[in-house]
């Protein structure tokens, strides 16, 4: 068990452009987080999945973001029209229930 | 309304001295807390966490949490800090979902 991965580790992009970002849980992790960490600040939380369920969405997922967890293991978040605003750090977490939530290493966005 | 408040955004101590962090957060019912730290560029990584039982949590690193829960905090201690302690601690709330406070950068004076 090689812990939450997450791809790529940074990403630069130009205004207007579309990214995406993978990440892979634990192994037989049933849930999947995704939050938001700016500059100075703590993680905020974007969406969570229960196995393929989408079960909340936070305010802060603009209509721009999409994420999708297909088969109930690897996770895709996908920014469109990306704005300099969506520069912060993305990190993906697993759990296996409603416990400890382990995190991955993290993609650094830098939008020009 | 604030969840969880760090209140110290950053605290210098020299090495080989004691530390406390401090975290409040907000009641509810239960109450399943955490701190993890973040060293720099990278994610973050568990230190220990209080679901119940034992207000006194032992986690990694010789860090140690005092869950009270009259005076709704969460302190994190350490009675002898090294070098490699620099980072950034955040303490959380777990409620499905977590809550962050806006963490506590650790500088250790050589």
């Amino acid at each position: 068990d090689t812990g939450v991965s997450q791809d790529p580790r940074h990403k630069i992009t130009k205004r207007g452009q579309n990214v995406t970002f993978r990440c892979d849980p634990i192994s037989e992790h049933n849930r999947l987080y995704w939050y938001r960490q700016t500059l100075g600040q703590g993680p905020e939380f974007l969406t969570y999945f229960q196995n393929e369920a989408q079960l909340e969405k936070s305010r802060l997922l603009s209509d721009r973001f999409s994420a999708e967890r297909p088969k109930g293991s690897f996770s895709t978040l996908e920014i469109q029209r990306t704005e300099q605003g969506d520069s912060a750090m993305y990190l993906c977490a697993s759990s296996t229930g409603e416990e400890t939530q382990y995190f991955g290493p993290g993609t650094r966005l830098l939008v020009l | 309304a604030q969840s969880v408040t760090q209140l110290d955004s950053q605290v210098p101590v020299f090495e080989e001295a004691p530390v406390e962090l401090r975290c409040n957060y907000s009641s509810s019912v239960s109450v399943y807390l955490f701190w993890y730290v973040q060293y720099p560029n990278q994610g973050l990584q568990l230190l220990l966490k209080y679901l119940s039982g034992s207000t006194l949590v032992k986690g990694i690193n010789g860090f140690e949490a005092e869950f009270n829960k009259s005076q709704t905090s969460f302190h994190l201690r350490k009675p002898s800090v090294h070098i490699s302690d620099t980072a950034e601690y955040f303490c959380a709330k777990l409620n499905e979902k977590l809550t962050f406070g806006t963490g506590t950068r650790l500088t250790i004076i050589p």
